[in-house]
């Protein structure tokens, strides 16, 4: 099981915003920084926020991110259908043996 | 642009060694500032980091998968490698190759398509 916990689903119509939380510790998201991955069905995770809140070129100001303390969220306005798919946070481990940790991860549902 | 494309074996026996490699094109594995990433997916779950390596050969490996797993580099042929030895069927999994960039910060930016690999007799 994850050190990193996401809700395992959010839900919204379309054009409206969603949040997914991931919460952590201070050996992870409270002393690193914070990346997002976007899956959609059958596919490869894609970068979609690094540095707990920057944007890789070509991803819309639709997504965003934010860090407070141990927690991160990413932020998904004007949803679209092409949104639904699933999200992952990750982060640097730094308990006892350090790694690379992702979040257990939320569906993204549009209605 | 980079571009990602595991290959190996699909089937792989209990107690076998998983043996699975990472073509770069697009980019050389040796021009460094980059880490040469394997990540796996059980199917339907989440995400699950196995190590990654650097073109000099510096590796870091998820300590719950240490013992079993050796990350190789072949800058001549702009490839990494990936051994997992003793599997079982919990090792069943979709199979990621990816680059990440190190630096104040980890994060994958890109990834192959994935491969499927069964352990199963």
């Amino acid at each position: 099981q994850s050190v990193l916990t996401q809700p395992p689903s959010v839900s919204a119509a379309p054009g409206q915003k969603v949040t997914i939380s991931c919460s952590g510790s201070s050996s992870n998201i409270g002393n690193n920084y914070v990346s997002w991955y976007q899956q959609l069905p059958g596919t490869a995770p894609k970068l979609l926020i690094y540095d707990n809140n920057k944007r890789p070129s070509g991803i819309p100001d639709r997504f965003s991110g934010s860090k407070s303390g141990t927690s991160a969220t990413l932020g998904i306005t004007g949803l679209q259908t092409g949104d639904e798919a699933d999200y992952y946070c990750g982060t640097w481990d730094s308990s006892l043996s350090a790694y690379y940790v992702f979040g257990t991860g939320t569906k993204v549902t549009v209605l | 642009q980079v571009q990602l494309q595991e290959s190996g074996p699909g089937l792989v026996k209990p107690s076998q060694t998983l043996s699975l490699t990472c073509t770069v094109s697009g980019g050389s594995i040796s021009s460094g500032g980059y880490y040469w990433s394997w990540i796996r997916q059980h199917p339907g779950k989440g995400l699950e980091w196995i190590g990654y390596i650097y073109y000099s050969g510096s590796t870091y490996y998820n300590p719950s998968l240490k013992s079993r797993v050796t990350i190789s580099v072949d800058t001549s042929k702009n490839q990494f490698s990936l051994k997992l030895s003793s599997v079982t069927a919990a090792d069943t999994a979709v199979y990621y190759c990816a680059r990440a960039l190190v630096v104040a910060a980890t994060f994958f930016d890109y990834w192959g398509q994935g491969t499927l690999v069964t352990v199963s007799s």
